[in-house]
């Protein structure tokens, strides 16, 4: 299967703790997205990646998150100190880009976190 | 107001029956439209994409765009249990997608 994966699929945490997602997106897909969904909720974005560089970031986003894409490949998400409203799903979209595909984002299976 | 606006539901159907469900936006400047089908603790999948006011058709669905209105449709006709998920109409602005919060159907054997 060569779809979006993310791991692991469930964490459970400690409010406080630091907890990291990761996401490997479909190989040839040069940008990557993160959303959070929370229930009865869509999607809501988080931040983008085209290769390695991270273009925009939603200024709803907290300091204590924050993303990389090393090597414009797999991009791992870290969440710093968890509150309990950090409960949420977490998922990774990839995209072929530019050729202007923005709306044809293929999503991973999601990571959902459980802050207690 | 938020950016995008759709009935919640749950919306419950026999089988076979056509579904219509909705969404309104207020953005006048986003672009592409398209339907994610939701299944339960799934990522969303793309179902369809339109760019222009009109109607586009692929198999049982049918998508509507009205950009006057700002308003678009997703019809599924001779509706299936298969189809039973959460449909999120979502638009593009520039490089991003606006997810509305989703319908939940239920389609009902």
């Amino acid at each position: 299967d060569t779809g979006v994966s993310q791991d692991p699929r469930h964490k459970i945490t400690k409010r406080g703790q630091n907890v990291t997602f990761r996401c490997d997106p479909i190989s040839e897909h040069n940008r990557l997205y993160w959303y959070r969904q929370t229930l009865g909720q869509g999607p809501e974005f988080l931040t983008y990646f085209q290769n390695e560089a991270q273009l925009e970031k939603s200024r709803l986003l907290s300091d204590r998150f924050s993303a990389e894409r090393p090597k414009g490949s797999f991009s791992t998400l870290e969440i710093q100190r968890t509150e309990q409203g950090d409960s949420a799903m977490y998922l990774c979209a990839s995209s072929l880009a530019p050729s202007g595909r923005t709306y044809e984002q293929y999503f991973g299976p999601g990571t959902r976190l459980t802050v207690t | 107001q938020k950016e995008v606006e759709q009935d919640p539901g749950p919306l419950s159907v026999p089988e076979g029956a056509i579904v219509s469900l909705n969404c309104t936006y207020s953005n006048s400047a986003f672009q592409y439209f398209m339907w994610y089908r939701q299944y339960s603790r799934k990522g969303p999948e793309l179902l369809m994409y339109t760019y222009s006011s009109g109607n586009k058709e692929d198999g049982r669905f049918t998508a509507q765009v009205d950009k006057s209105s700002k308003y678009i449709s997703l019809f599924i006709r001779d509706s299936q249990p298969s189809d039973s998920a959460t449909y999120l109409c979502a638009m593009t602005s520039y490089d991003k997608v606006i997810f509305g919060p989703g319908t939940s159907l239920s389609v009902i054997p």
